[in-house]
């Protein structure tokens, strides 16, 4: 089982970047890592998805070294409605992309 | 297109009974899974399938069952209820190009309490 670490909790303001790194040292070579959002009550919401360098949309980047044993998700400008938990996640470590596993998260809490 | 729909979106269930939460997507996914999130914590695999037909154990198995007979479907069944199954059940869809799961879309959640 391919297992991520990434840190319980983060803190920030309004306006900052906000990078949270996520290990996954048994990625499989055909992995890809993913990061979902989430808000209380709601379904996880995808964010990012990237299988090597860097990969950007409207919303965050995703930097992943040459080794691929970490990922990091970098959020420019948060402001409060970014408040919510952040998973990465890869596959089950065997090459079985089939299955996909949330970790803990990070719960990321937005001051003003 | 509503994407992912689960029903009911809360149950009270009383320890030895049995119900089945529905799970329907849109979007002609061929891969759904089941997850259940205890308070506070990440989400748990119960059940993927990758097509119809096709079912596969996920991390937490124990005390369910599912069956795939479309493309659409996906049901989730609790055969005898108990307390430690008292969770929210999240259901999701994804696609898959090559070889990368495209993003997965996920249901709003069942509520359920066993008591």
């Amino acid at each position: 089982l391919a297992k991520t670490t990434q840190p319980i909790s983060m803190d920030s303001y309004e306006g900052q970047e906000v990078n949270i790194t996520c290990s996954h040292n048994n990625i499989a070579t055909n992995d890809y890592i993913t990061w979902y959002q989430q808000f209380p009550s709601q379904g996880p919401r995808f964010i990012i998805q990237g299988y090597k360098t860097k990969v950007t949309n409207e919303v965050a980047s995703l930097f992943i070294p040459a080794d691929r044993k970490s990922s990091t998700l970098s959020l420019p400008r948060v402001s409060l409605s970014d408040t919510a938990v952040y998973y990465c996640l890869v596959g089950d470590g065997m090459g079985n992309f089939n299955k996909f596993y949330f970790g803990s998260g990070t719960k990321l809490n937005v001051k003003p | 297109n509503a994407g992912v729909t689960q029903t009911p979106k809360f149950r009270i269930l009383k320890i030895g009974q049995s119900m089945t939460l529905q799970c329907t997507q849109d979007m002609n996914h061929n891969y759904m899974y089941w997850y259940r999130q205890d308070p506070g914590m990440g989400l748990k695999l119960i059940y993927y399938s990758v097509g119809a037909g096709i079912t596969d154990k996920g991390e937490v198995p124990n005390g369910y069952n599912v069956s795939r007979s479309t493309t659409e479907d996906f049901p989730l069944r609790l055969e005898l209820a108990a307390p430690s199954q008292t969770s929210v059940y999240f259901c999701a869809s994804s696609q898959r190009f090559r070889e990368m799961n495209t993003e997965a879309f996920f249901g709003q959640g069942t509520r359920l309490t066993v008591v």
